[in-house]
């Protein structure tokens, strides 16, 4: 496996359900994204990790819950979610976040959410 | 606040020139990236802009003027290939990055 890569890629899920989503990075990077990409919305970041530690949490709701165990995985948990929450959920990957370099961020395919 | 402008769409025509302008404002300013995003894709970095200036990537070109919170993408000898939104995005110091709504390129034969 190569890149940015993301599971499931498609994820159905009632309001009362429980579910998670997993991002993993094969770049060596030590910086991971979550972003929420809604039609006719700008991208919005939700989360950011940097050395495993959560460095933005950009008031989301509780509903999510993120988890970076190591530098290479991402997880965000899903609980109880509303249907206004389906969207595209991406992650992304980065080298360090320290300077004022671009960031450069290598994205996932993305998991397509529907919450009925 | 935070806030980018870009155009929603721009239409032309292959082998032509476009510039997708975006406009920001942002506190902490470090710099401006653009992605390239095509239909049931993900996004892909195309450039970074942290000074002023032009920088130039093969086909592709990115402007920036800090004093005027502005820049632009332009895309020369545009292919069918190159038809795909368009992501402004600017990173600032406080780990944030927000990005534009996107503009949606059309290249028609």
């Amino acid at each position: 496996e190569t890149g940015v890569t993301q599971t499931p890629r498609h994820l159905v899920m009632g309001m009362t359900n429980k579910k998670s989503l997993k991002c993993e990075q094969h770049l060596g990077h030590n910086a991971m994204y979550w972003y929420k990409q809604s039609a006719k919305k700008p991208l919005e970041l939700m989360f950011v990790y940097s050395l495993e530690e959560r460095v933005e949490n950009n008031s989301v709701p509780s509903r999510f819950s993120p988890e970076c165990p190591n530098s290479s995985h991402l997880f965000l948990h899903l609980h109880t979610l509303q249907p206004e929450d389906s969207a595209l959920y991406l992650c992304a990957s980065s080298h360090s976040l320290t300077g004022t370099g671009s960031a450069e961020q290598y994205f996932g395919p993305g998991t397509r959410l529907t919450v009925t | 606040g935070q806030s980018l402008e870009q155009p929603s769409e721009v239409t032309a025509v292959e082998g032509a020139i476009v510039q997708i302008n975006c406009t920001y404002q942002t506190s902490g300013f470090y710099g401006l990236s653009w992605y390239q995003q095509h239909d049931g894709g993900a996004p892909t970095f195309l450039s970074y802009n942290a000074l002023d200036g032009l920088e130039e990537t093969g086909r592709f070109s990115s402007f920036l003027s800090r004093s005027d919170s502005y820049g632009y993408l332009l895309l020369q000898e545009l292919q069918m290939k190159d038809s795909a939104s368009y992501f402004c995005a600017v990173r600032n110091n406080f780990n944030k990055f927000y990005f534009g709504s996107g503009t949606k390129l059309n290249v028609k034969p």
